[in-house]
């Protein structure tokens, strides 16, 4: 089946600038996370949602980075006013809910964000 | 809280040698612990993990790891080293409780297996 997928794979912009950085999750997976990789670094927690509700968001930096799932699938992380250090390739992971919360997360390809 | 520790940013073995990939873990509560592999501009791959049933877990690829809570320890091992198994490899540990389910990663291995 159909994995993880995020859109766009690249994107450059400029300091200042708007983004939205999409996530496609795995069908039926309720569980959708969000992680940043900066560069020679593992992955950084930023949100997770439940449904379409945001479950844990104290990974996010700061107010400038905010989240949405309205309707529980797609998901959707927004950066306003970009600076060059929020430059990292933005991972996204879903997961199908298990006893126990023995979950695997499912990991997409990752969108690769530069800020100019 | 939890944390992850990895041993080595580098490691370089010959090609049919033993690979030893070290995880060192920190948790306030039962851990549940996970081996990614991640090959050069794709996402990452679970490899194994560990979810408190046997201490002893194969995974993929022919990997496997041995939760040893005594050593605070989930070393990733193989008994013989393929070129293609070079690639990034992270340990993360997540809570087992409920509410703890984001996963904190280490800073990653990256593995070279020499011809």
């Amino acid at each position: 089946g159909a994995g993880v997928s995020q859109t766009p794979s690249n994107k450059v912009t400029e300091k200042g600038k708007y983004v939205e950085l999409r996530c496609d999750p795995i069908s039926g997976h309720t569980a959708l996370y969000w992680y940043r990789q900066s560069l020679g670094q593992g992955p950084e927690f930023l949100i997770y949602f439940q449904g379409t509700g945001a479950a844990d968001d104290s990974g996010l930096p700061n107010d400038r980075f905010f989240a949405v799932r309205p309707e529980g699938s797609v998901s959707t992380l927004k950066i306003q006013r970009t600076e060059r250090g929020d430059s990292a390739v933005y991972l996204c992971a879903s997961s199908q809910r298990l006893a126990g919360g023995r979950d695997t997360q499912y990991f997409g390809p990752g969108t690769r964000l530069t800020v100019l | 809280a939890q944390s992850v520790t990895q041993l080595g940013s580098h490691v370089s073995v010959s090609e049919g040698a033993l690979v030893l990939l070290r995880c060192n873990y920190s948790s306030s509560v039962p851990p549940y612990l996970f081996w990614y592999v991640q090959y050069p501009n794709q996402g990452l791959q679970l490899l194994l993990k560990y979810t408190s049933a046997a201490t002893l877990v194969k995974g993929i690829n022919g990997f496997e790891a041995e939760f040893k809570k005594s050593e605070t320890s989930f070393h990733l091992t193989k008994p013989s080293a393929h070129m293609s198994d070079a690639a990034e490899y992270f340990c993360a540990v997540r809570g087992s409780n409920f509410g703890n389910e984001k996963l904190t990663f280490g800073t990653g291995t990256r593995l070279t297996i020499i011809p």
